[in-house]
């Protein structure tokens, strides 16, 4: 069965406190690996798309990178404004029309 | 108007009321999907529709019924509901033909009483 599951569920950052968050994934076969950013009360908000081991994409502090099992998405010198809950989702050869989200990590950047 | 809006953004109804979500996107995408997302649950997939075709029941009860009468906009039709139904219900669509990424309203907040 296709599974994803984010970790940690919740982090709690000091401004400028580097880290990372986790996406570990099983299907039979990856199309692609999607990350989004929710804030609460909102729909997510697309910002990275990968599709094979090995690819990085950036956008301002985030940095997301992708192997054959997981992904990661490294957030550098972090603001308040990137508190949000960063969420997960793969999309399977076998099922196109789907995607499987995780729980999502909450995080929290402390001024 | 741009990306996908969706309307009402809070709504209150009683296990007896008939209620409508509705979605219109305004990306030229050929999919669009009906989620819903709950606390500390993954986000949910309950419909999908290609080309207003629906391609996707995700074993959805009947008491929520889509219709997608172009490929630009999509409705929740909503009656007799229970409390558990309360949740965030999320619009997204996406170019099948181009890249995988969906792209989300802002949701609908449903509460039923």
């Amino acid at each position: 069965e296709d599974q994803v599951t984010q970790s940690p569920e919740a982090l709690r950052l000091q401004e400028g406190e580097s880290s990372s968050l986790n996406c570990s994934y099983t299907v039979s076969g990856l199309r692609g690996l999607f990350w989004y950013r929710q804030d609460p009360g909102k729909g997510p908000e697309f910002l990275f798309t990968l599709y094979s081991a090995g690819e990085e994409k950036e956008k301002e502090r985030l940095k997301a990178t992708l192997t054959k099992k997981e992904s990661f998405l490294h957030i550098t010198a972090p603001k308040p404004e990137d508190s949000a809950t960063y969420l997960c989702a793969v999309q399977a050869e076998d099922t196109g029309n789907q995607f499987y989200f995780g729980t999502g990590t909450s995080l929290t950047v402390i001024p | 108007e741009t990306g996908v809006t969706q309307t009402p953004r809070h709504l209150v109804m009683g296990m007896t009321n008939k209620k409508s979500l509705k979605c219109e996107q305004h990306l030229g995408h050929n999919a669009m999907y009906w989620y819903k997302q709950s606390a500390k649950k993954p986000l949910e997939l309950m419909f999908v529709y290609n080309f207003k075709e629906q391609t996707e029941n995700n074993s959805v009860p009947s008491r929520f019924s889509p219709e997608c009468p172009n490929s630009s906009h999509l409705f929740l039709h909503l009656h007799t509901l229970q409390p558990e139904d309360s949740a965030l219900y999320l619009c997204a669509s996406r170019d099948r033909d181009f890249s995988g990424e969906l792209f989300f309203g802002e949701g609908s907040r449903l509460t039923v009483l």
